[in-house]
């Protein structure tokens, strides 16, 4: 039933690793994006890919690298990991209804760069 | 790059009080203005919106206050409860091609017994 989900929900890591955030959504939306929330609870995009095509790329280190096999999911794959790194990462999806956009949110992935 | 500006950056308020969350925008050109709420350890979600063409929308225990001249729009939370405890974010639509939201800085509300 869970519309938006990531896997994995925690993920410990070391500086230098490289990992991979996997997200998949069930509503048959067109559009999904990668956020970052760090510390103080700041939610920066990140990434939007439409229909496994990128449309929104934000100034992220090109350490980051989405990928949308299809347009159900939305991968994000993250080399030389650092400490900066740390945050919790949400990927979302969104449909756009009577002139309005509402963006359906994962339950997030908690990364931490030791 | 839009500007959202949202304040206080935390609040508590007793129970049965209104909390109050301020949101503003520089550019105008939007059709509608969410705001989303997040529970500790959840993700966001949408809780009420609204569009330019109305100066108030409510739903239940909460209203969005829209001024459109002033550039600014506000979250009321009437009656609250402490299973209103959470972070609450507004957010600006651009009007570009791509569909992006940018959030405003987040409110931690905490409502006290």
């Amino acid at each position: 039933d869970t519309a938006v989900s990531q896997t994995p929900k925690y993920l410990v890591t070391q500086m230098g690793n490289d990992k991979s955030i996997k997200c998949e959504q069930n509503l048959g939306h067109d559009t999904m994006y990668w956020y970052k929330q760090d510390s103080k609870k700041f939610l920066k995009i990140m990434f939007s890919y439409n229909n496994k095509e990128l449309i929104i790329n934000e100034t992220v280190p090109n350490r980051f690298s989405p990928k949308s096999p299809d347009k159900a999911h939305l991968n994000l794959h993250i080399n030389s990991l650092e400490l900066g790194d740390s945050a919790v990462y949400f990927c979302a999806s969104t449909v756009l209804a009577g002139g309005q956009e509402t963006q359906y949110f994962g339950p997030g992935t908690r990364l931490l760069v030791l | 790059q839009q500007q959202v500006k949202q304040s206080p950056q935390s609040l508590i308020v007793q129970k049965g009080g209104i909390s109050i969350i301020n949101c503003a925008y520089e550019n105008t050109a939007f059709d509608y203005f969410p705001w989303y709420q997040q529970f500790p350890g959840k993700g966001p979600a949408l809780l009420i919106a609204i569009r330019p063409d109305v100066s108030e929308k409510k739903e239940g225990r909460f209203t969005i206050s829209f001024n459109k001249s002033a550039k600014q729009f506000s979250l009321h939370i009437m009656d609250s409860q402490p299973g209103d405890s959470a972070t609450y974010f507004c957010a600006v639509p651009n009007t570009g091609t791509a569909s992006k939201l940018t959030f405003g800085t987040g409110t931690r509300l905490q409502v006290t017994l």
